[in-house]
């Protein structure tokens, strides 16, 4: 079974506009981390995003921002006032157990964000 | 940010002929990973390193094997590759990042493999 699934393939936004994507996991962890990346066309992925077991509040970051639901289990990441330059693939990771410097992540299969000017 | 380099970025081989993939990082980092990133895959976790000569295995590391001999290099062999083996491979470190200190992946640019 997936433990981290990402429904939507391709999305397309218009500029300026906010955009949601997709992400629910699975875990019998008490303790768990929750990531995105942003995977642009030149290929280097670049951390956006970390949302604790544990954090109460979402995590924002600039313009981005984690809508938490842990009892849906899901951890949506948000970009609002959407650029050009957000074109890219998007990825929602999960680290099982407590995390500290260690701990792979588990990745969805991502979703690939055009923005339309 | 970690400097990490992976070498080398591009590499087309034969089926059959053994591959090395490099990894080197410059801030004494424990933990490093190597993961394959296929279409409609994500990205799959192939080895992981705790620390010099200690190594695990990850969900896809059939046909693969690592070694770390110093802490910097991280080496991700193909001992004989096949054409499914054709795919983006990532090296990665575990990283404080920002005020927060989330431990967070930092990732090289990736190292494109062609097994023809």
């Amino acid at each position: 079974a997936q433990k981290i699934t990402q429904t939507q393939p391709g999305m397309f936004v218009q500029e300026k506009e906010a955009v949601t994507l997709d992400c629910t996991y699975d875990t019998s962890d008490q303790s768990y981390g929750l990531f995105w990346y942003k995977q642009p066309s030149s290929g280097e992925m670049i951390f956006l995003i970390y949302q604790g077991s544990y954090d109460e509040q979402n995590a924002t970051e600039g313009r981005y921002s984690l809508n938490f639901q842990k009892a849906r289990k899901s951890a949506n990441l948000v970009i609002s006032a959407s650029q050009l330059g957000d074109s890219a693939m998007y990825f929602c990771a999960m680290r099982e157990g407590y995390g500290g410097s260690q701990g792979n992540l588990i990745f969805g299969k991502g979703t690939k964000l055009s923005v339309k000017p | 940010d970690a400097g990490i380099t992976q070498s080398p970025r591009h590499k087309v081989t034969e089926t059959g002929t053994p591959v090395t993939l490099r990894c080197h990082q410059t801030e004494n980092h424990r933990y490093m990973y190597w993961y394959r990133q296929d279409p409609g895959h994500g990205l799959r976790l192939i080895h992981y390193s705790y620390g010099v000569k200690d190594t695990d295995k990850g969900e896809v590391s059939d046909g693969y094997s690592v070694s770390r001999s110093k802490t910097e290099d991280f080496l991700l062999t193909l001992e004989s590759a096949t054409s499914s083996q054709t795919s983006v491979y990532f090296c990665a470190i575990s990283e404080s990042k920002g005020y927060t200190g989330t431990v967070s992946h930092t990732f090289g640019q990736g190292t494109r493999l062609t097994v023809v």
